[in-house]
């Protein structure tokens, strides 16, 4: 099956800094999904970007699928975007399910 | 709009037990996913249902079943708990099956088996 990694494992930065996060993935894929799980398990969408370029506020994302990885873009990093990010794609084949295979995560920790 | 609610938040159970955990999607959407996330994992699917049809099921023994009820929402119930299904369950609605919806979470249910 498909194999989703993510790097790096671990990040910790300075309030203010930015940083960017990355998605390889083994074969092509119809979805990927950007999530952000706060301390209390909630996964929280961030980007849904099979292809293209997304913005929303100081996080942006970027998807090549030609060339398999996705790169979400985090700017001026405040102590709230700490969390573990996930990159979560689907290839469905024939089942159609849509389900999401997701990556190991980064843990991000942002310092005051 | 209220997001995808699941029920309870925490629950602790004894091996062997069984336990049921609910779901309620996003107001219009007929597809709801079940995963399971153990500590220091990302989630991993269990089970999708769409129009009160099991459409997917992942790598998980049959003491995993799910439903779904005409309300869209669903039940995830597993029986025989072993310590190993400690976990972080989670449920996942969208629109429609299939992998060009974009799938919303649930705040998750804490399971822990002792």
């Amino acid at each position: 099956g498909i194999q989703v990694e993510q790097s790096p494992p671990d990040l910790i930065l300075q309030e203010g800094a930015n940083s960017t996060l990355r998605c390889n993935f083994s074969d092509s894929v119809n979805n990927l999904q950007w999530f952000h799980q706060n301390p209390w398990g909630q996964l929280i969408n961030l980007f849904y970007i099979p292809s293209g370029t997304k913005q929303n506020g100081r996080l942006s994302a970027t998807t090549v699928a030609t060339e398999r990885y996705s790169l979400l873009y985090i700017s001026s990093s405040q102590t709230t975007d700490s969390g573990v990010y996930f990159c979560a794609v689907a290839t469905d084949g024939s089942s159609n399910t849509g389900k999401l295979i997701f990556g190991q995560g980064t843990t991000l920790q942002v310092k005051p | 709009d209220a997001g995808v609610t699941q029920s309870p938040t925490h629950l602790i159970k004894t091996r062997g037990q069984h336990v049921t955990l609910r779901c309620s999607p996003i107001s219009g959407h007929k597809s709801v996913s079940w995963y399971q996330q153990v500590l220091g994992q990302g989630p991993q699917f269990i089970f999708q249902y769409y129009e009160k049809e099991e459409r997917g099921r992942g790598n998980f023994p049959d003491r995993f079943s799910a439903r779904q009820f005409p309300n869209y929402s669903s039940e995830l119930n597993v029986n025989a708990l072993l310590l190993g299904d400690s976990a972080l369950y989670l449920c996942a609605s969208s629109r429609r099956s299939g992998e060009s919806y974009e799938q919303y979470f649930g705040p998750g249910t804490r399971l822990t088996v002792t």
